[in-house]
């Protein structure tokens, strides 16, 4: 069975502080993927990153970043210099195959906080 | 483009009732799925369509739910005899084909309150 665990149920931070969501996963499959979804408080979930598992190559997009560890099996994600904007939900998922279905396994998300 | 859209965004009926929920996806995508969000808890997926047909159902809680997309495009979420603890936000997604390397686009989901 696939999980996924998002152990910080909130965190609050001043703007301008830097912020990691830790995501910690479990899965037998040797293929799989991982991803990170952001959902404001409108509700609708918007894709920020795919990583398949064999790429470990940490990625930066402006001011995200993520860190792929497969020894630790954590995809642990960083807000540098945080903004009100960024306050929302944010939800680590996996992916692995079953057939021809890519179904998504999500954690119980983060919910970060960034005051003025 | 239009994004994935769902109707009725809010919907609230009295236990035992019949709902239907629907889903408009991205025009041309090939792959619909459908998760249920809890408050507080991440989405779990119900059910996955490829093109017209049911290629994995193994999320539907039980027998009271059921899905359909008769002509590979729009797809309805069928709740019998609802229960208070299907009170949920009701997902769907679409995505170009059913590959994890195609991104799942959401929509902004339905409310069901069963009273």
């Amino acid at each position: 069975a696939q999980k996924v665990t998002q152990a910080q149920t909130e965190i609050s931070v001043v703007e301008k502080e830097d912020v990691t969501l830790d995501c910690v996963y479990e899965t037998r499959d040797t293929t799989y993927y991982l991803f990170w979804y952001k959902q404001p408080p409108s509700g609708e979930l918007v894709f920020l990153i795919r990583r398949n598992s064999f790429d470990e190559q940490n990625e930066i997009s402006g001011r995200y970043s993520w860190n792929f560890q497969k020894s630790t099996s954590s995809f642990n994600f960083t807000i540098t210099a945080s903004q009100v904007v960024d306050s929302a939900v944010y939800f680590c998922a996996l992916s692995g195959k079953r057939g021809s279905n890519y179904k998504l396994t999500f954690g119980k998300g983060t919910l970060l906080t960034v005051n003025p | 483009g239009a994004g994935v859209s769902q109707t009725p965004s809010n919907k609230v009926t009295e236990k035992g009732k019949y709902v239907e929920l629907r889903c408009d996806p991205i025009s041309g995508h090939t792959a619909l799925y459908w998760y249920r969000q809890s408050l507080g808890q991440g989405p779990e997926f119900l059910i996955y369509f490829q093109g017209t047909g049911a290629a994995d159902d193994s999320g539907l809680p039980n027998d009271r739910f059921f899905a359909v997309r008769p002509e590979g495009s729009v797809s309805t979420l069928k709740i019998q005899r609802t229960e208070r603890g299907d009170s949920a936000v009701y997902l769907c997604a679409s995505s170009l084909n059913g590959g994890a390397l195609y991104e799942q686009y959401f929509g902004p989901g339905t409310r069901l309150t069963v009273t």
